[in-house]
């Protein structure tokens, strides 16, 4: 079975430019989450999913994040613009519909660096 | 303060040593609590789930102290594998939210 799939693996955009990432689930679960992952820190959610509807958006920066999950599948989170300070990993990961012990399988991610 | 804490290392032990990490956190509604490992330049993986009563999964041990809101995580008989950062994660409901937090992560080296 498939894991979690991001696209791009690797992105190096100029400060102001627009940047997005692109993210598919494990086939099946219907949470989905956006993390970003500073260098020496651990991940820090920017949003969550569930199907389509997004629950908690509390941390991500809305005057230039913005995400979407439409029909309740393939995400896409992008920022415009870009400053400086987003250069880092950004994360997704999925887990299916369950209670809070439910594992998050994250993807790969996509390692941003603004310039 | 942050909602999860560890100690960030980095951890240097030899082969074979015993190593144990501490996690602390501060939502008393936290409702489960997972070890991740994440190697370098690689995702987040699923280690271990940790359990009130304490589980085992071969050289790994957790332990969860609710009253002390505190995580632990021994490995026993380090191998070179080994050497990764372990991150603490806690998963609380926060209004109708579920949040899976993580910690900054603790450094591993085993140095032959």
């Amino acid at each position: 079975e498939a894991g979690v799939v991001q696209s791009p693996r690797y992105k190096i955009i100029e400060k102001k430019q627009p940047v997005a990432f692109w993210c598919n689930p494990i086939s099946g679960h219907n949470t989905l989450y956006w993390y970003r992952q500073n260098l020496g820190q651990g991940p820090e959610l920017l949003i969550r999913y569930e199907n389509e509807e997004a629950v908690d958006d509390s941390q991500l920066p809305k005057d230039r994040f913005s995400a979407e999950r439409l029909k309740g599948v393939d995400s896409t989170l992008k920022i415009q613009p870009a400053e400086l300070g987003d250069s880092a990993v950004y994360l997704c990961a999925s887990s299916p519909v369950g209670g809070v012990a439910t594992e998050a399988f994250f993807g790969q991610g996509t390692r941003l660096t603004v310039v | 303060r942050k909602e999860v804490e560890q100690d960030p290392g980095p951890f240097n032990v030899p082969e074979g040593a015993t190593v144990a990490f501490n996690c602390t956190y501060s939502n008393s509604a936290s409702q489960s609590f997972f070890w991740y490992r994440q190697d370098c330049r690689k995702e987040p993986k699923l280690l271990m789930s940790v359990y009130s009563s304490g589980n085992e999964d071969g050289r790994f041990t957790a332990q969860l102290n609710r009253a002390s809101q505190y995580i632990s995580l021994l490995i026993r008989d380090s191998k070179l594998s080994d050497s990764a950062t372990y991150l603490c994660v806690v998963n609380a409901l926060s209004g109708s939210a579920r949040q899976l937090t993580f910690g900054s992560g603790t450094q591993l080296t085993v140095l032959p």
